[in-house]
């Protein structure tokens, strides 16, 4: 059984350009989960996607946001790109069931320049 | 606010000695808690979970310890070996949030002196 796979897993990017990001979840998997690492703030949810709807949201900017394809894959974008953009970004794959296992991708680790 | 924390961010342990990292959490209305262990490079990976009606589950070398009535969350490594070696952090979910949203402690790191 495949695992979560994200895409690409290194990015360097210029301050004010926009990156998207992809997450393919686990055959099955109707829920992704994004969350941004850093070392400061450890892992911090973005938000979470089931059914092609945000079911919820964390507290981060309007700059970033995104969306799920029927076949559960997910992409999140950021826009405007900020040097504290820089960071470890996962994708979590789960049933969407409550109190059921997620689990993570590799991450995809953004450099902002 | 309603957080997950850690009371130790580091630890060092020998080779074949029994491991216990520590995490206490805030908000009395979650009923689900995991622990998973990140290696360098890598996605954090599921080690075990606990729901709120048990107080103790056992895997392969690892125990949950969970006492709502402090709030304290312990992970409990038997025979630690260097692939032990990792970051790990506890996390929390409410299954009544309408939503799959994991809260997470900081992290402990866990160092396995051969």
């Amino acid at each position: 059984k495949a695992g979560v796979t994200q895409t690409p897993r290194y990015l360097i990017k210029t301050r004010g350009q926009q990156v998207t990001l992809s997450c393919s979840p686990i055959s099955g998997h109707r829920s992704v989960s994004w969350y941004q690492q850093t070392p400061g703030q450890g892992l911090q949810f973005l938000f979470e996607y089931f059914s092609e709807t945000q079911r919820n949201k964390g507290n981060f900017p309007g700059r970033f946001s995104g969306r799920q394809f029927s076949n559960s894959r997910s992409e999140m974008n950021v826009s405007t790109l900020e040097l504290g953009d820089s960071a470890l970004y996962l994708c979590a794959s789960s049933s969407g069931q409550a109190n059921t296992e997620a689990f993570f991708g590799q991450g995809t680790r953004l450099t902002v320049v | 606010g309603e957080s997950v924390g850690l009371h130790l961010p580091t630890l060092s342990v020998q080779e074949g000695d029994n491991s216990i990292i520590n995490c206490a959490y805030s908000n009395s209305a979650s009923d689900y808690f995991i622990w998973y262990k990140q290696e360098s490079g890598k996605g954090p990976q599921f080690i075990i979970d606990i729901r709120s009606n048990m107080d103790k589950r056992q895997g392969q070398r690892v125990t949950v310890l969970l006492n709502k009535t402090v709030k304290h969350l312990s992970l409990q490594i038997a025979a630690t070996q260097p692939g032990d070696s990792a970051v790990y952090f506890c996390a929390e979910s409410r299954s009544g949030a309408g939503s799959y949203q994991l809260t997470f402690g900081k992290g402990t790191k866990l160092s396995v002196i051969p």
